[in-house]
């Protein structure tokens, strides 16, 4: 099984700053990772697939790079409704593995 | 647009049984892959079992293997998870999610999901 790793665990930073959080893979998985976004009481929702490409609808802000084991987001400057848990997720291999999480709370 | 609707959870004892069922719209559903993912209160995104678009090929995680059937009736547009000897920990909100891509592409991301439906498993 392909373990992600997050971190940090949590971030806490103000609007406007940057974010960069970081998903490691304990095996190789090319690109074949995406990023999701989940606020409280609300399904995920899908950010970025095959670490870099921007999903339908999702604001220029949000950038995926990245490729074998280390992958980051980043949020250029974070809006308030940015403050969320993030998730990666890989589908290189079965089963499909999620990282534990990080959270964005405002500082 | 695309709808996905979890139902039939609850409360159940552990050993007991439940089947989910997760009816879709807005989209061919006959086209797509489908999984069920799972969180446990409080906790992370836990990925259970998935179906292919033609009711081929299933895969399950391991701490469901055995116990959790997946299935789906593309006449009815519905997934369902048939699951059996439940334990205290498979307590969780259980999703259903559509794959990502165009029909017939099977790319393991999650494009849409259900706002899920709780299942308790207490004595």
């Amino acid at each position: 099984e392909i373990v992600l790793t997050q971190s940090p665990a949590t971030l806490s930073l103000s609007p406007g700053e940057r974010a960069t959080l970081s998903c490691r893979a304990s095996q190789n998985v090319n690109s074949n990772l995406a990023w999701y976004q989940q606020k409280p009481g609300q399904a995920p929702r899908l950010l970025i697939y095959d670490a870099s490409n921007r999903a339908t609808g999702i604001p220029a802000r949000f950038s995926g790079s990245g490729s074998g084991t280390d992958f980051t987001l980043t949020i250029s400057s974070l809006e308030p409704e940015d403050f969320a848990v993030y998730y990666c997720q890989q589908r290189k291999a079965w089963p499909i593995t999620f990282g534990q999480g990080t959270r964005l709370e405002i500082k | 647009q695309v709808q996905l609707m979890e139902s039939g959870g609850g409360v159940v004892q552990p050993g007991g049984s439940l089947r989910l069922s997760c009816a879709a719209s807005g989209f061919t559903f006959s086209g797509y892959g489908m999984h069920w993912v799972r969180q446990a209160p409080g906790k992370g995104l836990e990925w259970l079992a998935f179906m292919r678009s033609d009711e081929g090929n299933t895969y399950y995680a391991d701490s469901v293997k055995g116990r959790f059937t997946i299935s789906r009736d593309n006449s009815k547009n519905t997934l369902y998870l048939q699951m059996n000897s439940l334990r205290a920990e498979d307590t969780a909100v259980y999703h259903c999610a559509k794959v990502y891509g165009s029909v017939g592409a099977t790319i393991n991301y999650f494009d849409y999901w259900g706002q899920g439906t709780l299942v308790t498993v207490s004595s």
